[in-house]
């Protein structure tokens, strides 16, 4: 039921910059409802990596960044590390469904 | 630090009522203006939001599990509660409870997230 589309996989080598769309519609990113992006490495609960479109919570470095423009995002690894293979999912809001709605998802992988 | 821990019984039946708590420590879940949140994860696949409530017992469900589900809130116990009615095994998942952040309306993010805990349907 994934309303924001993310690439399946993404892959960089250490010390790269990767980055990972969040494509939506009129009625949740282009509505101007924030973005938010979650971390997740197998076998934990997702972690909140990016809040309101463009922050980081305390303790994210700030190799992470995120960006919004009319109906996607985009979130932003600079200077790829090993710790950072994990699924990254954005989180938004939809007005159509009246809803919290996520990504489907993008794994990460370090080369 | 406030901490959101999940239990409940991990096999459930077809057709039967999955029910699961979430324990809110660290904190009181009537304080601030927060909401509560159930989200669930089929295994290998990606996230999907149930449901929110605020403490006050004002709910949102997600409109493709309405028909089945209820989220209520015991503030006396600090812990609110996600029953599904009328389970399969597309109910299979590993269920989380998560708190919403502050913002306006629409914005919150899902800021603190319980450990989690998976529930099979199977006979």
């Amino acid at each position: 039921q994934s309303v924001l589309t993310q690439p399946p996989s993404v892959s960089g080598a250490p010390g790269q910059r990767v980055t990972i769309s969040c494509i939506g519609s009129s009625s949740n990113i282009g509505a101007g409802y924030d973005v938010h992006w979650h971390q997740q490495f197998p076998g934990t609960a997702p972690k909140l990596l990016i809040y309101g479109n463009n922050n980081r919570p305390s303790g994210v470095p700030d190799r992470f960044s995120g960006s919004k423009s009319g109906t996607s995002a985009s979130l932003a690894i600079t200077g790829l590390q090993a710790e950072d293979e994990a699924d990254y999912y954005c989180q938004s809001y939809d007005s159509s469904l009246s809803g919290y709605v996520f990504g489907t998802g993008t794994q990460v992988t370090v080369l | 630090q406030l901490q959101l821990q999940e239990s409940g019984p991990g096999l459930v039946k077809p057709s039967e009522t999955l029910c699961l708590t979430c324990t809110v420590s660290g904190g009181s879940i009537s304080s601030g203006d927060y909401y509560w949140a159930w989200i669930r994860q089929p295994p290998g696949k990606g996230l999907e939001w149930i449901g929110s409530i605020y403490y006050s017992g004002t709910t949102y469900y997600n409109p493709s599990l309405k028909s089945r589900v209820t989220i209520s809130v015991d503030t006396s116990k600090n812990h609110f509660s996600l029953k599904l009615r009328s389970v399969t095994a597309a109910d299979t998942a590993i269920y989380y409870c998560a708190r919403l952040g502050l913002a306006a309306a629409g914005n919150r993010p899902f800021d603190i997230w319980g450990q989690g805990t998976m529930v099979t349907v199977s006979s």
